[in-house]
């Protein structure tokens, strides 16, 4: 059961560029949505995360804009660089659960060209 | 480095043989997780620790797995006649475990296990 879907599979952007990831997530009980960036042959990166009190956050180049009522989040890189180029997750938790573990998207594959 | 470190980094091994990975959590972090990532997938949980204690197992954890925390410090992950099934890459995350930012989860550089 896929609770947290995450489109596109791979995008493509010029530099200079917005990149835009999108994740929708099926159990309103997640009340935590961290974005994680992985680049080949490493572990996952916390970039920016949000709870669902507010509706975005922005740290940098990185935007997170949360739709509670349509159970949707998305990720904005503003001034997309080449050394943004990586695989980028987002992930979903119930925070004040027992275990908080993370429920994953499938991922999309960045590729910043010049 | 005071991040989360893993070992071994790489492992090949023979269908049948038995595998062991080390995590070694950020210190003062309170909970330990195990997840795996296949190919082009995200990670997937496996179980979690909170100290010494597993408290959750995920279904995808059979009985070749099994996972210790013996001083509420370094984890262990052993898995049992490994099966071609079993290649993947596993991470190991750590967090302070307190809602809010202390509950923010890191991860690894991971173990890459193959069995051939």
């Amino acid at each position: 059961q896929q609770q947290v879907k995450q489109s596109p599979q791979s995008l493509i952007v010029q530099k200079g560029g917005i990149s835009i990831i999108n994740c929708a997530y099926e159990n309103t009980a997640f009340d935590y949505f961290p974005w994680y960036q992985q680049f080949p042959g490493k572990g996952p990166a916390l970039l920016i995360a949000i709870r669902p009190d507010v509706s975005e956050k922005k740290e940098g180049r990185f935007t997170i804009s949360f739709n509670k009522s349509a159970k949707q989040f998305s990720l904005h890189i503003m001034d997309s660089q080449p050394g943004d180029s990586a695989t980028y997750f987002c992930a979903a938790s119930r925070e004040y659960g027992t275990a908080s573990k993370l429920t994953f998207g499938t991922g999309t594959r960045l590729q910043v060209t010049l | 480095d005071t991040g989360v470190s893993q070992d071994p980094r790489h492992k090949i091994t023979k269908r049948g043989q038995n595998v062991t990975f080390r995590c070694d959590p950020i210190s003062e972090h309170n909970r330990l997780y195990w997840y795996r990532q296949t190919l082009g997938q995200g990670p997937e949980f496996l179980t979690y620790f909170q100290n010494e204690a597993q408290l959750e197992k995920s279904r995808l954890l059979s009985d070749r797995f099994s996972a210790e925390r013996p001083k509420g410090s370094f984890s262990t992950l052993e898995i049992q006649r490994t099966e071609q099934g079993d290649s993947a890459m596993y991470l190991c995350a750590s967090s302070l475990g307190r809602p809010g930012r202390d509950n923010e989860q890191f991860f690894g550089p991971g173990t890459r296990l193959t069995v051939l």
